[in-house]
């Protein structure tokens, strides 16, 4: 079956350290998307890409940075930069038909700072 | 710019009770409009869509009709369950050159037996 797979479900990162988050989808989708979510808080865009080795900065980029080497792969990574990391990282992908078919998400990587 | 504005949780009800969550829009054109839904620790999955005014998207009982004259996507179901406590946001996709999505923030809906 088609999906977006996240890894891993949780991740625990040291003060000081970078990690990186992986998400790769086999939907042949053309855009990929990564999301933070704080509790109680909607969706904030951090990065967007709509073809491969092309991205740009979303809404809150500042401390994170991401590669689109490959159409199926969009990995973030969340640098010693972001001061306040720990939340929950959604990574999405859409068709370039997504005002038809809309956006698949995967099932989450949950960050916490130790 | 565009915004979804979603009515502020949480919504709380006993089983079986009738479900209504209010989603208004502001955009240029004709977006496409969508509800997600997210079960706790997980991530989101389309519950239905909407790709043009009077259109109504349903899946699962529930419902949401395209109003183009009120801007809006009200999210309803006759019956909710126990399952369908979770969080709900409700999206648009604009017309024209930008593909990135807009979300409201969310509304959390709890059902009690």
């Amino acid at each position: 079956d088609g999906g977006i797979t996240q890894s891993p479900k949780y991740l625990f990162r040291k003060e000081g350290q970078n990690v990186t988050l992986s998400c790769e989808q086999n939907l042949n989708h053309d855009a990929m998307y990564w999301y933070r979510q704080d509790p109680g808080q909607g969706l904030r865009l951090i990065y967007y890409s709509q073809i491969v080795n092309d991205f740009q900065k979303g809404d809150i980029a500042e401390g994170y940075s991401v590669s689109r080497e490959k159409k199926e792969s969009f990995p973030l990574t969340v640098t010693s930069a972001q001061k306040n990391p720990t939340a929950f990282y959604l990574c999405a992908s859409s068709h370039w038909d997504s005002h038809n078919y809309g956006y698949t998400f995967g099932s989450g990587t949950r960050l916490t700072v130790v | 710019g565009n915004s979804v504005t979603q009515m502020e949780g949480p919504v709380t009800l006993s089983e079986e009770a009738f479900l209504t969550i209010n989603c208004t829009y502001t955009a240029t054109g004709y977006p496409s409009l969508f509800w997600y839904v997210q079960y706790p620790g997980e991530g989101l999955q389309l519950l239905l869509k909407a790709t043009k005014a009077d259109d109504k998207g349903s899946n699962k009982g529930f419902e949401a009709t395209y109003r183009k004259e009120t801007t809006s996507f009200h999210l309803e179901k006759g019956s909710v369950q126990v399952p369908d406590s979770a969080v709900y946001f409700c999206a648009l996709r604009a017309s024209g050159g930008s593909y990135i999505p807009t979300f409201g923030r969310g509304t959390s809906l709890i059902v009690h037996p």
